[in-house]
């Protein structure tokens, strides 16, 4: 079946720094892959997607680039601010009823 | 624009109680609606999806029932709650493949 896998949080950084947060995925067939974002108390939301391989998705400052070969969709930015602490979910799209499969989450916490 | 509306936002319930959680959804029409419970550590398990009124599919085996009696309303039900239905449900909706996934703010369910 399809699966997601992240790095888990939480991940701890001084704002400026900059930013990784690993996925990987098994799916078969040819994915859509996200991110999504999770404030404090709120839903998700859709931060960035790639729907082919070699897309880069990008929103906010964060990128990320859908790499098949290494099966990755690994999240990025340069300089982080204290306002993008959150969840960040990576999640995959394949097969019928558009039903997303989630990773576990990881928790970014940016430090003054 | 389309909204998604989902409540109470929080809700403590008695071990072996009934539940009801609603999610409507404005401006849009069929769309695809789903259920999600967040618990404390495992990410997001997809518990039902509708891609119609009546349609309900289930992913895992559990406790609870979906139900969507309207083409924007999809409820999530239990007869008898267990503690371990706590956690964080959210309730989502796509209108098409190439469409993000939008998720309300979510209920926080506490069983005691």
């Amino acid at each position: 079946g399809n699966s997601v896998t992240q790095m888990e949080g939480p991940v701890t950084l001084s704002e400026e720094a900059f930013l990784t947060i690993n996925c990987t995925y098994t799916a078969t067939g040819y994915p859509s892959l996200f991110w999504y974002v999770q404030y404090p108390g709120e839903g998700l939301q859709l931060l960035l997607k790639a729907t082919k391989a070699d897309d880069k998705g990008s929103n906010k400052g964060f990128e990320a680039t859908y790499r098949k070969e290494t099966t990755s969709f690994h999240l990025e930015k340069g300089s982080v601010q204290v306002s993008d602490s959150a969840v960040y979910f990576c999640a995959l799209s394949a097969g019928g009823g558009n039903k997303l499969t989630f990773g576990t989450g990881t928790q970014l916490k940016v430090e003054l | 624009s389309q909204t998604i509306h989902q409540w109470p936002a929080t809700l403590v319930q008695p071990v072996g109680s009934p539940l009801s959680l609603e999610c409507t959804v404005e401006g849009t029409s069929n769309p695809n609606l789903y259920w999600y419970r967040q618990a404390a550590g495992r990410g997001l398990q997809l518990l039902f999806y509708s891609v119609g009124i009546g349609q309900i599919s289930s992913e895992v085996p559990q406790n609870l029932s979906a139900s969507r009696p309207q083409d924007r309303q999809f409820i999530l039900s239990s007869k008898k709650l267990l503690l371990s239905d706590s956690g964080f449900y959210l309730c989502a909706w796509i209108r098409d493949h190439n469409s993000p996934l939008h998720f309300g703010n979510g209920t926080r369910l506490t069983v005691t």
